[in-house]
């Protein structure tokens, strides 16, 4: 079965510095890996994901994400931090080849906080 | 519609009593998940519905839950005989599923479920 973690409850960035969240992720083949972003009182938004292809992938403002196969990760990144960019951000994996089901897994979240 | 719609927005309801949750996706798609996100915790996958196919409820924490998709459109989750620990964010989420289901999902905004 998939699985996913991310191994930071939080992290804090000055603006204007590049930023990090960490994903690693466990699944029986090549995964499917996304990123979804809940800002405070707001429902969950897709981010990006990785599919198949380029291991960068870029997704809604500014995020970009690089899927390591050798180290089973997909850290979301961005060059230059918002204070906006404050939310809590998911990591998910699925299993193309559906052996854990058809689902989604969702890591715990990563609460980013951005300091002006 | 355009979005994935969820209702009520927020409940209230007395230990032991039954609700409904309901969910209307995004027309056309044809996958539809129910998660919940407890306070401080993560995204739990509850159950899927994926076109006329058998639903995938290795998800539900006890019998207590049950949902159901009708017409292949709207789903109802309820909670039968309400517990303090039900009171969660219930949210609803539908995608296009192709082959693979390389889709990302759109979300709705969530049913707060508060058990009193």
């Amino acid at each position: 079965a998939q699985s996913v973690a991310q191994p930071e409850d939080q992290v804090n960035v000055a603006e204007g510095n590049p930023l990090t969240v960490k994903c690693t992720y466990s699944v029986s083949g090549n995964p499917y890996l996304f990123w979804y972003v809940q800002y405070p009182n707001r429902g969950l938004q897709f981010l990006l994901k990785y599919i198949t292809g380029d291991n960068l992938v870029k997704g809604s403002y500014g995020f970009e994400a690089e899927f390591n196969k050798s180290q089973t990760s997909f850290h979301l990144k961005k060059p230059s931090a918002l204070v906006s960019d404050s939310a809590l951000y998911f990591c998910a994996v699925r299993d193309p080849l559906n052996t854990g089901g058809f689902k989604t897994i969702f890591g715990a979240g990563t609460r980013l906080f951005v300091k002006a | 519609g355009a979005g994935v719609s969820q209702s009520p927005s927020n409940k209230v309801t007395e230990k032991g009593k039954d609700v409904e949750l309901r969910c209307d996706p995004i027309s056309g798609h044809t996958a539809l998940y129910w998660y919940r996100q407890s306070l401080g915790q993560g995204l739990e996958f509850l159950i899927y519905f994926q076109g006329n196919s058998a639903p995938d409820k290795s998800g539900l924490p006890s019998d207590r839950f049950s949902a159901e998709r009708t017409g292949g459109s709207v789903s109802t989750l309820t909670i039968q005989r309400t517990q303090q620990e039900d009171s969660a964010v219930y949210l609803c989420a539908s995608s296009i599923n192709n082959p693979g289901g390389a889709s990302g999902y759109t979300f709705g905004s969530g049913t707060r479920l508060t058990v009193v």
